[in-house]
């Protein structure tokens, strides 16, 4: 089946830097990623949503200066939190979509990523 | 908004017990409902959906059905294995292509 390939699993950066994580689609081409953001004992919570060779769309309140999400290509979309701070230590997972979804049977999910930032 | 609420784990459970995880919503018109899994270590994976009233998702035992008058979508199995301890998510679909998930619900298995 499809597979979506979340790198890197786990990633520690210091405080004011900024890290890069990958969403690709393997073995399809993901017109639509989604990126989610998971908060202890919380639901996932929908950061943006990243079309191919356009600017993604942010959710209410999530600063697209401090999360950037480019997506490129039909197989990789990346999301950079830029000056990290400890406070956005968090889970992040990516979903791809090859198609408008309506049955629900068309997304994918990556792994996950876990960032700590110290 | 819309929203998806179920009942907090973790929930432990015999091997071959009946499993019921709770799971109601909150939305306006007509959403459709998903039950996604989540294995150690792997991602989440839709494991039954339902997109209209009295529709009935299953998949691997697992069965939820759409009930709107009590905007519910409860997940039941009949009979669990130790195969079966995972994360489970309650989510929905209802505009935009968004998907709302609940907290999940994490599901051990007892040998």
């Amino acid at each position: 089946g499809a597979v979506v390939s979340q790198h890197p699993s786990w990633v520690i950066c210091k405080s004011g830097t900024s890290v890069k994580i990958e969403c690709r689609s393997l073995d399809f081409q993901a017109t639509t990623m989604f990126w989610y953001r998971q908060f202890p004992k919380q639901s996932l919570m929908l950061m943006a949503t990243s079309n191919e060779g356009s600017k993604a769309t942010y959710e209410q309140g999530v600063e697209k200066d401090k999360f950037l999400i480019n997506h490129a290509s039909l197989t990789l979309s990346t999301l950079t939190v830029t000056s990290a701070h400890p406070e956005d230590s968090s889970f992040y997972i990516c979903s791809a979509s090859s198609e408008q979804w309506i049955s629900g049977n068309t997304i994918y999910f990556g792994e996950g990523s876990w960032l700590t930032v110290v | 908004g819309d929203s998806v609420t179920q009942m907090e784990g973790p929930v432990t459970l015999s091997e071959e017990a009946f499993l019921t995880i709770n799971c109601t919503y909150t939305a306006t018109g007509y959403p459709s409902l998903f039950w996604y899994v989540q294995y150690p270590g792997e991602g989440l994976q839709l494991l039954l959906k339902a997109t209209k009233a009295d529709d009935k998702g299953s998949n691997k035992g697992f069965e939820a059905t759409y009930r709107k008058e009590t905007t519910s979508f409860h997940l039941e199995k009949g009979s669990v294995q130790v195969s079966d301890s995972a994360v489970y998510f309650c989510a929905l679909s209802a505009r935009d292509d968004k998907i709302i998930f609940g907290k999940g619900t994490r599901l051990h298995i007892l040998p």
